[in-house]
C-alpha cells in the first residue's frame, strides 16, 4: 500500500491566480497521474507524470493551463493558472508502482475559485 | 470514451449480498477489469481486478463470463459502509495504458 499526501486539501481562490497543488508519497513510485472530478462528474485524467521526463496531458489539458513537475520518484505539483470558476473542482494525485498492479488515490484537493 | 457501462444506480438492503453489473463488450485479449469505489468526499479505493478467471479478496469477488464481455462485482454482506460510487474500469497492460478511465459508475446505496 502507499500514503499519499496531498496539500492542500482544500481552497478558496479569486480568479485570475493560481494555485499549486503537492503530493507527496511515502515511498518510491514510477508513474504519477493527476485527475481532475468537477462537481457531481467523474474523474478525468489530466496527465501522467513520470520522473525525469515531461508530463504527458491528456485531450483538452494543456501545460499552459497545468503545469506539472516531478523533481523525483516520491513528489509532484500540479498548478491549476489563471484560474476561473469553471476550475472548481477536485484535484486527485494517484500513483502507480508499476505493472498491472492498484492505483493508489490521495484524498484529493477541493478548489473553490470565486 | 469509457468502454464499460454500469447502471446508474442501485440500491441493496444492509446484510445482503450487492451484485453490481458491469459490460465491457469491446474489452481486448490483455486488457484488465478493475473496479474502484469512491465513498463520499474521498478519493477513489482500489477493490479487485482480474482477466479471465474469477477472483475474490478480503473485500468482494469478481465474476467474468467466459466470453469477458460482462463481469459482476460481488459484495457478499452489504453494509452502510459499503453506499458508495462504484466505478468498473477496463485497463491495459502495455506500456502506455497504464492510466484509469473512469466512466459513471454505479451508485450504490445501502438501505438500513
Amino acid at each position: 500500500s502507499a500514503v499519499i499526501s496531498q496539500k492542500p486539501s482544500r481552497d478558496i481562490c479569486q480568479r485570475g491566480t493560481s494555485l499549486t497543488i503537492q503530493c507527496q508519497v511515502d515511498s518510491q513510485v514510477t508513474m504519477m497521474f493527476w485527475y481532475r472530478q468537477q462537481p457531481g462528474q467523474s474523474l478525468t485524467l489530466i496527465a501522467t507524470a513520470n520522473q525525469g521526463s515531461e508530463a504527458t496531458y491528456e485531450s483538452g489539458f494543456v501545460i499552459d493551463k497545468f503545469p506539472i513537475s516531478r523533481p523525483n520518484l516520491t513528489f509532484s505539483t500540479l498548478t491549476v493558472s489563471n484560474m476561473s470558476p469553471e476550475d472548481s473542482s477536485i484535484y486527485l494525485c494517484s500513483v502507480d508502482f508499476g505493472g498491472i498492479g492498484e492505483l493508489f488515490f490521495g484524498e484529493g484537493s477541493r478548489l473553490t475559485v470565486l | 470514451d469509457a468502454k464499460t457501462t454500469q447502471p446508474p444506480s442501485m440500491d441493496c438492503a444492509e446484510g445482503r449480498a450487492a451484485n453490481l453489473p458491469c459490460n465491457h463488450s469491446t474489452i481486448s485479449g490483455n486488457e484488465y477489469v478493475y473496479w474502484y469505489r469512491q465513498i463520499h468526499s474521498q478519493g477513489p479505493q482500489y477493490i479487485i481486478h482480474g482477466l479471465k478467471n474469477n477472483e475474490t479478496n478480503e473485500m468482494a469477488s469478481l465474476i467474468i463470463t467466459e466470453d469477458r464481455k460482462s463481469s459482476t462485482l460481488i459484495l457478499p454482506h452489504a453494509t452502510l459502509r459499503d453506499t458508495a460510487v462504484y466505478y468498473c474500469i477496463v485497463r491495459g497492460s502495455g506500456a502506455g495504458s497504464y492510466q484509469l478511465t473512469f466512466g459513471k459508475g454505479t451508485k450504490l446505496s445501502v438501505i438500513p
